[in-house]
């Protein structure tokens, strides 16, 4: 699976957009983008996936580039309860069921 | 989404013994199950693939024999730390694909492990 590359940590205020990037470069025509998020001592959470196309679903929306190389996971109006590590992922689909190879993701916080 | 439980959600126990976690999918099948393993402040770490009706798939530098891992049903895969010792406390958390073609995977609450 392609690597990816998100920054650290981010900062965001309750009620604005947070967007979360991710580089993944070397992403293969295959290769889906996942995202995940764990809050705080709990299971990871799936949140979105998307191969081309723009995505969105009631807890987020995902942009990918035309050239499949970056993506950014938007939360359009985070709350507290968003604080949590974001990971993004990338992963080939429809070859059995592949494991998860989690990176080091963005811990966001939001804050009142 | 599909929901994953794990049992228990922490456990204490005195080093040398034997700790076995449980992870069932609720609502679902499970061919295939995960297991990961998290310390504070990390990124979570795939320490097996669990498989039904087969032996589990372990990642390198993973003792099989320390992490003993069964399948024996389509909803119920358990992971047994063998001889636990302090080291071996964590964050153990597991997850299973619905198998719906999406490759969406749901996971566990997670255990926390300490061992004294």
């Amino acid at each position: 699976d392609a690597k990816t590359t998100q920054p650290t940590s981010m900062d965001c205020a309750e009620g604005r957009a947070a967007n979360l990037p991710c580089n993944h470069s070397t992403i293969s025509g295959n290769e889906y983008v996942y995202w995940y998020r764990q809050i705080h001592s709990q299971g990871p959470q799936y949140i979105i996936h998307g191969l081309k196309n723009n995505e969105t679903n009631e807890m987020a929306s995902l942009i990918i580039t035309e050239d499949r190389k970056s993506s950014t996971l938007i939360l359009p109006h985070a709350t507290l309860r968003d604080t949590a590590v974001y990971y993004c992922i990338a992963q080939e689909v429809n070859t059995g069921f592949q494991k998860l190879v989690f990176g080091t993701g963005t811990r966001l916080l939001v804050s009142p | 989404g599909a929901v994953v439980s794990q049992h228990p959600s922490r456990v204490i126990c005195k080093s040398g013994t034997s700790v076995k976690i449980e992870c069932r999918s609720l609502d679902f099948q499970a061919t295939t199950m995960f297991w990961y393993r998290q310390f504070p402040k990390k990124s979570l770490m795939l320490m097996a693939t669990s498989n039904e009706g087969s032996k589990a798939t372990y990642e390198q530098g993973v003792e099989k024999d320390k992490f003993l891992i069964n399948h024996a049903s389509l909803t119920l895969s358990t992971l047994t730390v063998t001889s636990a010792h302090p080291e071996d406390s964590s964050f153990y958390i597991c997850s299973a694909p619905t198998g719906t073609g999406t490759e969406t995977q749901y996971f566990g609450p997670g255990t926390r492990l300490l061992v004294l």
